[in-house]
Order: C-alpha cells, then sequence, then structure tokens
C-alpha cells in the first residue's frame, strides 16, 4: 500500500534560520504530491503543490518544495523562517490510477515546526 | 465569503449515540471529503464523494455513512459513536480529485464517552 513519511516530528529553529522538511513517499507511479500547514487552532491550508512540469514548485508565503522522482522525495523549504511560520506541516499524495480511487489523499504524520523570535 | 462551512464546532455525545456532522461549501466543487485528524497520525480519509450522488470510501471509513444529494452539501452520519470515534473532523472541497483538498472547514471536535 501506498505511504507517505515524514522524517522530524518536531523541528525547532531560530528565526531567519533555513528550513528543510523531509518527505518520501511510497509509489513506483504517477503522483500529485501536496504540502498542506495547519496554524495553531485553524484548519489546513494549501502551501503548494505538484502535478506536472518544473520539479521545483513555489508555494505562498516563500515556501518551495523539490520532487525528485529517483529519491521518492518531495522536500518542503524556505531560506528564511519566521515566528509565523510555527505550524505543523503536512505532505501528502495522490497516487494517480491507484486502485481507481482518484480522491484518495494519503498524509503524512506532520511535522511541527516551532520557530523561536 | 466563499468557503466551506462546518456544523457544530464542538460537540459531545454519549457511546451509542448517533449524530450528522454536516458540511456545507458555496463554490460549485465537484470534490468533496471527510478526514478526521487524531495525534501523531495526520489526517485519514473517511470517504470522498466526485459528485452528486457519487461516494466512495477511504482509508477509515468503518462507522460512517455520507451522502451527497446536492454539489453544496455533504454531510458525515455517526451510526452508532464510539470512544475510538474521538477526534477532529475536517470537510474539504475542490474543484477536482486530483487536485486535492484546496478549500478546508474550520472543523469539529468531537468527543465520545
Amino acid at each position: 500500500a501506498q505511504s507517505v513519511s515524514q522524517h522530524n516530528h518536531h523541528v525547532i529553529l531560530s528565526e531567519a534560520a533555513s528550513l528543510e522538511l523531509g518527505c518520501n513517499y511510497s509509489y513506483g507511479g504517477t503522483v500529485n504530491l501536496f504540502w498542506y500547514v495547519q496554524y495553531p487552532g485553524q484548519h489546513l491550508q494549501l502551501l503548494l503543490k505538484y502535478f506536472s512540469g518544473d520539479p521545483l514548485v513555489k508555494g505562498i508565503k516563500g515556501f518551495e518544495a523539490e520532487f525528485i522522482k529517483s529519491k521518492f522525495s518531495f522536500n518542503l523549504r524556505k531560506p528564511s523562517v519566521q515566528w509565523s511560520d510555527t505550524a505543523e506541516y503536512f505532505c501528502a499524495v495522490n497516487a494517480m490510477n491507484y486502485g481507481g480511487s482518484q480522491g484518495n489523499l494519503i498524509f503524512g504524520k506532520g511535522t511541527k515546526l516551532s520557530v523561536k523570535p | 465569503n466563499a468557503g466551506v462551512t462546518q456544523t457544530p464546532k464542538f460537540q459531545v455525545l454519549k457511546t451509542g449515540q448517533s449524530m450528522t456532522l454536516q458540511c456545507a461549501q458555496d463554490m460549485n466543487h465537484e470534490y468533496m471529503s471527510w478526514y478526521r485528524q487524531d495525534p501523531g497520525m495526520g489526517l485519514r480519509l473517511i470517504h470522498y464523494s466526485v459528485g452528486a450522488g457519487i461516494t466512495d470510501q477511504g482509508e477509515v471509513p468503518n462507522g460512517y455513512n455520507v451522502s451527497r444529494s446536492t454539489t453544496e452539501d455533504f454531510p458525515l452520519r455517526l451510526l452508532s459513536a464510539a470512544p475510538s470515534q474521538t477526534s477532529v473532523y475536517f470537510c474539504a472541497s475542490s474543484y477536482s480529485p486530483r487536485a486535492g483538498p484546496q478549500h478546508f472547514g474550520d472543523g469539529t471536535r468531537l468527543s465520545i464517552l
């Protein structure tokens, strides 16, 4: 079965530090990839997504992610984090044509990011 | 404002009770879905719908029913509540299932005693 792994459970950074959150998935076919963010007490918001084309995807709030097919990875990056980036980040994968369930988005367990001012 | 509206925001039930979580969107999105969020588990898909009259099961469908009689509404029914269903429930919508959920509701925090 397909799965999504987020390597870090909790990341603590100081403001202005660079961020990279890991995400790996297990599925050999075509995938759509997503990163979502959940600020404390709020619902999820879509940060960015990859369907096809340029493997470097830019999203909102200065975030970007790179799809590396050979590594089954879709890591999230930000050059300089701010205190307001404190949130939980979720990677998600939609394995196309997997069991015919196009709507079956699989989420990772999330990475909590704490940014110290 | 356009978006996904969930009601109620909080609910406490006793084991064995039934209830319906409401979800409505006004963006004319075809794809709607229900997730539950549990600590350390991320989000898990319960049921989803790709249009009125069409629903399908997700990863954790047991104990839940859905229906989609209109494009706007996608209620989630708990048939006989169990403590294992204590969770935060999110409804989401999108113009296409391939696009993934684009808009989430504010969530329903449900406790089963």
